[in-house]
């Protein structure tokens, strides 16, 4: 089946860093993919709608210049979390839709998440 | 607007004993439900979905749900729990045809020998 990848798994910066966290899809191209943040006990939250080329679309409330969202190839896609603080610890999921496939719920695919610890 | 509530934040079963996760939803058009299950370290899998055919859906695993309009829910079944089903478990609810996914807060389910 169509498997997607996250990198790293888990990471720990310091506060006021940034940190980059890749999405790819390893057997299949994806148009489409989207960044998921999870808290402690509580369900996933769509962050934003990364379309191959174009800009990305944000939910509301969700920062554009503190989560930088890079989808430059059909098999990647990247977050950035800039100047990081410890409110940002979160386990962050991608998940990606393959191409040519009609966009719905049950046509993502999902990464195994990272697990982000602001210090 | 949509919303999808799991009525419990963790069950906890025997070996061989039935499974039973509540979910309830709420939606403006006429939803599309789905479970998920997430295994430690492992991607979201998709369990089942209802997308307004059978109102009984079987899923992977021998789990399944049924989607009662009139109470707006949809419970995810299980016959005799496995130690290998232990995870946590999501309901998701989304229009049909799209893609906004709104999940729920997930249910943990222990499976104890």
């Amino acid at each position: 089946g169509a498997v997607v990848s996250q990198h790293p798994s888990r990471v720990i910066c310091k506060s006021g860093t940034s940190v980059k966290i890749e999405c790819r899809s390893l057997d299949f191209q994806a148009t489409t993919m989207f960044w998921y943040r999870q808290f402690p006990k509580q369900s996933l939250m769509l962050m934003a709608t990364s379309n191959e080329g174009s800009k990305a679309t944000y939910e509301q409330g969700v920062e554009k210049d503190k989560f930088l969202i890079n989808h430059a190839s059909l098999t990647l896609s990247t977050l950035t979390v800039t100047s990081a603080h410890p409110e940002d610890s979160s386990f962050y999921i991608c998940s990606a839709n393959p191409r040519g496939v009609v966009m719905s719920t049950d046509t993502q695919y999902f990464g195994p998440g990272t697990r982000l610890t602001v210090l | 607007a949509q919303s999808v509530t799991q009525l419990d934040s963790h069950v906890s079963v025997s070996e061989g004993t039935p499974v039973l996760l509540r979910c309830n939803y709420s939606s403006s058009y006429s939803p599309s439900l789905f479970w998920y299950v997430q295994h430690p370290n492992k991607g979201l899998q998709l369990l089942l979905k209802y997308t307004s055919a059978a109102t009984l859906v079987k899923g992977i695993n021998g789990f399944e749900a049924e989607f009662k309009k009139s109470e707006t829910s949809f419970h995810l079944t299980k016959p005799s729990a496995h130690m290998s089903d232990a995870a946590e478990y999501f309901c998701v609810v989304s229009e049909t045809g799209g893609f906004k996914t709104i999940f729920g807060a997930g249910t943990r389910l222990f499976v104890k020998a």
